[in-house]
């Protein structure tokens, strides 16, 4: 079992420029969340989704959208990404709300 | 993660006791986690408490919980080189968003 894997790892995008990024779980668990990570902030949640077919909003959705394309997959998108989004976006995924989370190892986004 | 406060720096002798503190003002909290986060690397769960026990032991690690004072600890003892990394508590409310709210994690630094 690879757990939750995340492409890419790092990239590097200019001020409106657009990026996906990807997530996956092979635990067939049932809800997935993306955070961000900023300098001496713990993790703020951005959207999850506590099952497939159902997202919602989480602390900071400002600027980002998301998509459960399957049980597996869980993207997260910046359609015009500014500097205030630089950060590490973490993946994660559990059984259910109440249950374990388990991260991936994360991507570092810079923005120009 | 202003809900759940923690210090942000702790440092010990090998083979010492290390006990990290965090504060939380969701009384409705269900579960509190510690999570451990290493350089460069995702987070991965320590530990956690459901917020009927007082104390949990696993291990090195002992975590303990006042719910009157919503105050949660995490004690590891004999720390170890290795033990040096960030670590974030986390609450689940049980009411209202069915995600954590993380602290802005301690970074406990072990001295040979």
């Amino acid at each position: 079992n690879a757990g939750v894997t995340q492409t890419p790892k790092f990239q590097v995008l200019k001020t409106g420029q657009s990026m996906t990024l990807q997530c996956a779980q092979d635990m067939n668990h049932n809800s997935m969340y993306w955070y961000r990570q900023d300098p001496g902030m713990g993790l703020r949640l951005i959207y999850y989704s506590a099952s497939e077919g159902t997202t919602d909003k989480g602390e900071v959705p400002n600027g980002y959208n998301v998509s459960r394309l399957n049980k597996r997959e869980f993207s997260l998108r910046l359609e015009s990404a500014a500097p205030s989004q630089t950060s590490v976006y973490f993946c994660a995924s559990s059984e259910g709300w109440e249950r374990e989370q388990f991260f991936g190892p994360g991507t570092r986004l810079t923005v120009l | 993660g202003e809900d759940v406060e923690q210090s942000l720096f702790l440092s010990v002798r090998e083979g010492d006791s290390s006990v990290i503190n965090c504060t939380y003002t969701d009384s409705s909290s269900t579960y509190l986690y510690w999570y451990k986060q290493e350089p460069g690397a995702g987070l991965q769960l320590l530990t956690y408490i459901f917020s009927n026990m007082d104390m949990k032991q696993d291990q090195r690690l002992t975590v303990l919980l006042n719910k009157k004072d919503k105050h949660l600890s995490l004690r590891i003892a004999d720390t170890q080189t290795g033990d040096s990394a960030i670590y974030f508590c986390a609450e689940m409310r049980g009411t209202g968003r069915r995600a954590l709210t993380f602290g802005s994690g301690t970074r406990l630094q072990v001295q040979p």
